[in-house]
Order: C-alpha cells, then structure tokens, then sequence
C-alpha cells in the first residue's frame, strides 16, 4: 500500500525543471507532500484533496489524478534551496494518517 | 510559537534497557503523529491520537512499543525493552482538525535513537 515514487533520484543544474510522481495502488482521499532536508525534519509542502482543492505554497505546483491514482510535484527553475529528499504520503480514508512513499532524493547543483 | 517540541534530541542506551521519548504538540492542534524513520524503511507511521484517543496504532512494531497522550499537549512513546534493530530517528507531528478535514502535519526536529 506503500506509494510508489519515481524517480528515486534527480540531479539538476540551477534553473531546471524537475517533476517527481506518485502512484498509489488504492484509491486516494487526498496526496500531501513534504521535502526534507539532510539531518532535518520534513517541512509541509502541498496538499491535494480530492475535488481538487490545493493547499500549499504558491512557487510550488502539483497535480493531483483521482482516478488514476496519481500526483506529481512540478519544480521549475530550481534553486539550490530545492534540493533535498521529497515524499509524497497519502491518505485513502480521510482519516489523516498518512502512508509515505519512499522519496525522490533531488539535487540542485550550480 | 515554538512549534513540535521532542525530547531528548540524542538518546544512546544499551540494548535492554527502556526508552521514553517525548513530545509536545503545537497549541491548538487535536491530532498526533509518531513516525520511525531508517534508511531501509523510510518514514513509518507507528500510531497516532486524535483528541487524546488512540485511533490507529497498527504501525507499531511489537508489544514492546506503546504510546500515550495523558492530555492534550503532550505524549510520549515508549520501548521496552529496546532492541538495536530500534536505532532510528523518531518524528512526532501535530495537525489538526478543520472543517472535517485534516491539514498539514508539523513535524518535531526528531529522536535519533542509539541501541547498542
């Protein structure tokens, strides 16, 4: 029941796009993403509920895909600041308690 | 606000031996999260409480994890005895409720935890 994420890793130079995906086997409530930073907590990012209301960050996009079971996190013009591990976690009974992917490690480079 | 408050930080103990970790949620918040994160299992969710109630708790490893929230603000997660497959950093974080809907979780700096 675990989402799957792809890719497990990324590599960019500054000012690249960069889009992280995913999948879920069930059907979803709602997806939420956090990013993590090495020796660090995750920090809320997204979330997108089913219906298709977005709560989150305005610099950040995301897509959301109910019927296929889907999100992807979309990072354009990438700064350094963007890099670190991110996870989506979904939840399928809106009952809050979420199950995470296993992370997409992004690194942004000069 | 001070934010998801763990403690302590840093825990070393030797294998046997029991572990309490702690946590403080944000003012205002009515759901609490315990999560064990390791590099070959990533971040897990172990229990979590809404209004103090237990309501899932099937992502705890065995009998010898237990969790309690005695009120509202504070909780604590337990291992006993502690086993070195339990070396880990363990997150809390604090959500609520609104309008039926859950919102973001804020998570605590984290528990690195040391069996040996």
């Amino acid at each position: 029941q675990q989402p799957v994420q792809s890719p497990q890793a990324v590599i960019l130079r500054e000012g690249e796009d960069a889009v992280i995906n995913c999948s879920s086997s069930k059907a979803l409530y709602s997806v939420h993403w956090y990013r993590q930073k090495h020796g660090e907590a995750p920090v809320f990012l997204m979330i997108l509920l089913k219906g298709g209301e977005q709560k989150g960050h305005e610099k950040i996009s995301a897509s959301f895909n109910e019927k296929k079971q889907q999100s992807s996190l979309y990072l354009t013009a990438s700064q350094l600041s963007y890099s670190g591990t991110y996870f989506c976690g979904t939840d399928g009974g809106s009952q809050g308690n979420l199950i995470f992917g296993k992370g997409t490690k992004l690194s942004v480079k000069p | 606000d001070a934010g998801v408050i763990q403690s302590p930080r840093h825990e070393v103990t030797e294998m046997g031996q029991e572990v309490t970790l702690r946590c403080k949620l944000i003012s205002g918040h009515n759901s609490l999260f315990w999560y064990r994160q390791t590099m070959m299992r990533g971040l897990e969710l172990l229990i979590y409480f809404n209004n103090n109630v237990p309501i899932d708790d099937s992502g705890m490893p065995e009998d010898r994890f237990s969790a309690k929230m005695p009120n509202a603000s504070f909780s604590t997660l337990k291992i006993q005895p502690s086993e070195p497959r339990d070396s880990a950093v363990y997150f809390c974080a604090s959500s609520s409720i609104r309008g039926g809907s859950y919102n973001e979780q804020f998570f605590g700096p984290g528990t690195r935890l040391t069996v040996l």
